[in-house]
């Protein structure tokens, strides 16, 4: 079964600062990766998906994620965060094909003005 | 907006009742899903739609849980006989089977069993 791992549950930073959390996941296949988005009082949201082809993918409000194959992760980036990036964030995996998502227990970021 | 809707966003009932909560998807979507998600946790896999037929359960998924699809639109889950440890946000997402989905989420249903 797949899993994935999300080594930081609570980040607390300043606006402007940088901005990185990991995700890790266990799957030999192939498989497709996601960012989401849970703002306060609001549904979950997709922030990013990598399928295939360039590593670096880019989202929404300035967002981007890495693919390091060889690494099992996807970790996401903003270079200067604002206070509107306060959410719950979630990163999830789905092998190719595949029927279920399996998703990260989450990071609770919390952008200081 | 035409995304996921779900019905009633909040539920509170005694133990040992039955609920049940409504799914609609968004309306070209042929794949449904049902998740649940505790304070702390992320959404946790509960039972998969590809049309009408129910092709994948959790085995974390009791007797007391069962899901429908009808004519493949919208979905039902019941919980029969609730307890303490059902509280939870019922998720429901949907998604087009290309290979490339991605799930679109609703608000879910807030559980709460006294």
């Amino acid at each position: 079964a797949q899993s994935v791992s999300q080594h930081n549950h609570h980040v607390i930073l300043s606006e402007a600062a940088s901005l990185e959390l990991g995700c890790n996941y266990s799957y030999g296949g192939t498989v497709n990766l996601f960012w989401y988005v849970q703002y306060p009082g609001q549904h979950l949201q997709l922030l990013l998906k990598y399928f295939s082809g360039d590593p670096l993918v880019k989202g929404i409000k300035g967002f981007e994620a890495e693919f390091i194959k060889s690494k099992f992760s996807f970790n996401l980036r903003k270079p200067s965060v604002q206070w509107s990036d306060t959410a719950e964030y979630f990163c999830a995996v789905n092998a190719i094909f595949g029927n279920q998502f399996y998703f990260g227990t989450g990071t609770s970021l919390t952008v200081i003005p | 907006d035409t995304g996921v809707s779900q019905d009633p966003r909040h539920k509170i009932t005694k133990r040992g009742q039955n609920v049940t909560f409504r799914c609609d998807p968004i309306s070209e979507h042929n794949r449904l899903y049902w998740y649940r998600q505790t304070l702390g946790q992320g959404p946790e896999f509960l039972t998969y739609f590809q049309n009408e037929a129910q092709l994948e359960k959790s085995r974390l998924l009791s007797d007391r849980f069962s899901a429908e699809r009808p004519k493949g639109s919208f979905s039902t889950l019941e919980i029969q006989r609730t307890e303490q440890g059902d509280s939870a946000m019922y998720l429901c997402a949907s998604s087009l089977d290309t290979g490339r989905e991605e799930l679109f989420f609703g608000s879910g249903t807030q559980l709460s069993v006294l």
